[in-house]
């Protein structure tokens, strides 16, 4: 699966839109762009994923260039609780190697008061 | 609560000791999967199974033993560990194996070997 480049730590403000950028420059043409996020000591918590069309739900939106070689994970609105580390995994090569995610080391989102 | 339960939350263990984690999803999903993380290490993928045929082994050693007797439970048997063992052990399901779809996590075991 291709590799991703993440920030190691962010900050944001309270109540501000936190955009967390992810690079996968290597990504071939089956592979899901996924994001999860991890709060202390906790198992990891499933946000978004997406192909190639830019995709929203509940909790955030993802952001896909046009060449896929890049995206972007936006939290609308961000509140203490979103304070986490964020994975961004590209996975699914071939359908072969399923669904494994090989996580790295994420970004820190610290967000303040 | 993601409808991944895992059991017991905290575990410690002597380096003779026989024990098994246990994971359930109510989530009606087909795959299910072991993770391994290590303090200040990412997350590494362990064993996968697929309507409950393992289907990944990450290279594991035979001290780590898993079963998954249907596709809603899965065990990781534990023996003669090491003290470099001491990690957090978490379970995942997703609906299944192929590309696309999303896992979710239980809470983990927090393994302490002594």
């Amino acid at each position: 699966d291709a590799k991703t480049t993440q920030p190691p730590s962010m900050d944001c403000a309270e109540g501000r839109a936190a955009n967390l950028p992810c690079n996968h420059s290597t990504i071939s043409g089956n592979e899901y762009v996924y994001w999860y996020r991890q709060i202390h000591s906790q198992g990891p918590q499933y946000i978004i994923h997406g192909l190639k069309n830019n995709e929203t739900n509940e909790m955030a939106s993802l952001i896909i260039t046009e060449d896929r070689k890049s995206s972007t994970l936006i939290l609308p609105h961000a509140t203490l609780r979103d304070t986490a580390v964020y994975y961004c995994i590209v996975s699914g090569k071939n359908n072969n190697a399923g669904n494994m995610l090989t996580f790295g080391g994420g970004t820190r989102l610290m967000v303040k008061p | 609560e993601t409808g991944v339960t895992q059991t017991p939350r905290h575990l410690v263990m002597g380096m003779t000791n026989k024990k098994s984690l246990k994971c359930e999803q109510h989530l009606g999903h087909n795959a299910m999967y072991w993770y391994k993380q290590s303090a200040k290490k990412p997350l590494e993928l362990m064993f996968v199974y697929n309507f409950k045929e393992q289907t990944e082994n990450n290279s594991v050693p035979s001290r780590f033993s898993p079963e998954c007797p249907n596709s809603s439970h899965l065990f990781l048997h534990l023996h003669t560990l090491q003290p470099e063992d001491s990690a957090l052990y978490l379970c995942a399901s997703s609906q299944d194996w192929g590309r696309g779809y999303e896992q979710y996590f239980g809470p983990g075991t927090r393994l302490t070997v002594t």
